[in-house]
């Protein structure tokens, strides 16, 4: 137990669905993060938020769409997307991301499978 | 941004030390040395951490080399549960998001 919590942690959704991901950390952070990880390939950044303000966003296509309503809470908006975009999909916290020797903390993953 | 340069994989044998190496070259002054790992079908938990100094924790020791330009993650005592992907990772104050490379898989052999 991390303390980063991630819901749901399979699902499957067709091309046309809107699904969205949640993500609840109880640890009192104030930096939360997106990470995408597909088959074979390493994890890539997808999303930061720090104190509820997203201050990366890394080429990510606008089928994917983030949403930070208080510093406990990630949501992943997922609306038509491709059978590419199946992939694990990881949520994370650390204090203070302007400290590079904080350390971050993950949630167990959504399982992602588009059809 | 800082890049590492770890082995794609190692073997180890139960009960014995590992360790695993990371060549980060390009590091500043203050880009502190972080390792994770990502045990199959689960989120990257932290190992350890350091900037300058050895570092030891209950799960593992990290070995900073004196000019900073490489480093060792040892675990004293491989189990099999140890059997993971090892990431060595830099975080400084102008790059200071986690960004993962390919990491190194570690068998363990019983």
């Amino acid at each position: 137990e991390t303390g980063v919590t991630q819901t749901p942690r399979h699902l499957v959704m067709g091309m046309t669905n809107k699904k969205s991901l949640k993500c609840e950390q109880h640890l009192g952070h104030n930096a939360m993060y997106w990470y995408k990880q597909s088959a074979k390939k390493p994890l890539e950044l997808m999303f930061v938020y720090s104190l509820e303000e997203r201050v990366e966003n890394n080429s990510v296509p606008s089928r994917f769409s983030p949403e930070c309503p208080n510093s406990s809470h990630l949501f992943l908006h997922l609306h038509t997307l491709q059978p590419e975009d199946s992939a694990l999909y990881l949520c994370a916290s650390s204090q203070d991301r302007r400290f590079p020797g904080n350390t971050i903390y993950f949630g167990e993953g959504s399982w992602l499978t588009v059809v | 941004d800082a890049k590492t340069t770890q082995p794609n994989s190692m073997e180890s044998n139960e009960e014995e030390p590992v360790h695993l190496p990371c060549n980060h070259s390009t590091i500043s002054g203050t880009d502190y040395i972080h390792w994770y790992r990502q045990l199959p079908s689960q989120g990257p938990e932290y190992v350890i951490h350091g900037l300058t100094s050895n570092v030891n924790n209950r799960m593992a020791s990290l070995a900073i080399a004196e000019d900073r330009k490489s480093s060792t993650l040892i675990l004293h005592r491989a189990t099999l549960r140890d059997a993971a992907v090892y990431y060595c990772i830099l975080r400084g104050f102008d790059n200071n998001d986690m960004r993962f490379g390919a990491g190194t898989r570690l068998t363990v052999k019983p």
